[in-house]
């Protein structure tokens, strides 16, 4: 069965630069999510997108944005990095059409590592 | 504050054990949800639990789900090394679909062959 795909799995960057990540969630997924993991911490929430409209944001800093395109892939766009980004970065999909309780389970991508030198 | 908080924070164990970790949550939730992570690898999704399940079984898990103390136990059985990974557990913030998960500390489990 496909799974979330998430690109670039590692990426090295200095301080002060940009970064992009990319999701794709599994095919008819509607929603993305973005969580971070610092090391040996559980995942935070940053933000998600149903239907390519924020759902809900949770502790994702300015300097950070998201978006959900046309086609259901996403992109968590960082910028002006600091050492305190370097984390897994993991995008999880779900299917929420309606409120039918079968589809609340979220799908994890095998993440991104962020290493900020 | 965190909405689950697990416990033991780590566990080691003999193959063909049984495994145990606990999980309290906080607020009202419609499901709870357990996943396991390898050293610094993805989030595998292992069992869904319904606020209206008590227990559910799949394969060498167990999970059980107590609404009135706002807790929940995975209990893998005859465990094996490969079992070696950290568990969490993840709740809804709210019960509505498409709600973000919150986490769990993570309980990690060694099973030493």
């Amino acid at each position: 069965a496909a799974g979330v795909i998430q690109s670039p799995r590692h990426l090295i960057k200095e301080k002060r630069e940009t970064a992009t990540l990319k999701c794709y969630p599994i095919p008819r997924h509607d929603t993305v999510y973005w969580y971070q993991q610092g090391p040996g911490q559980d995942p935070q929430f940053l933000i998600s997108f149903y239907e390519k409209m924020q759902s809900d944001k949770g502790s994702i800093p300015d300097r950070f944005s998201a978006q959900q395109f046309s086609d259901y892939h996403s992109e968590l766009n960082m910028s002006s990095l600091e050492l305190g980004d370097s984390a897994l970065y993991f995008c999880a999909s779900s299917f929420e059409l309606g409120t039918t309780s079968a589809t609340d389970t979220q799908y994890f991508g095998p993440g991104t590592r962020l290493t900020v030198l | 504050s965190q909405q689950g908080e697990e416990d033991p924070q780590a566990l080691s164990i003999q193959e063909g054990e049984n495994a145990t970790m606990n999980c309290s949550y906080k607020t009202s939730i419609n499901n709870l949800q357990w996943y396991r992570q390898n050293s610094g690898r993805g989030l595998v999704h292992l069992i869904l639990i319904r606020s209206n399940e008590r227990e559910k079984h799949s394969g060498r898990l167990r999970v059980t789900l107590d609404t009135s103390k706002k807790s929940s136990s995975l209990l893998i059985t005859a465990s094996r090394a490969a079992d070696t990974a950290s568990y969490f557990c993840a709740a809804p913030l709210r019960e509505t679909s498409g709600s973000r998960l919150t986490f769990g500390e993570g309980t990690q489990l060694t099973v030493n062959p």
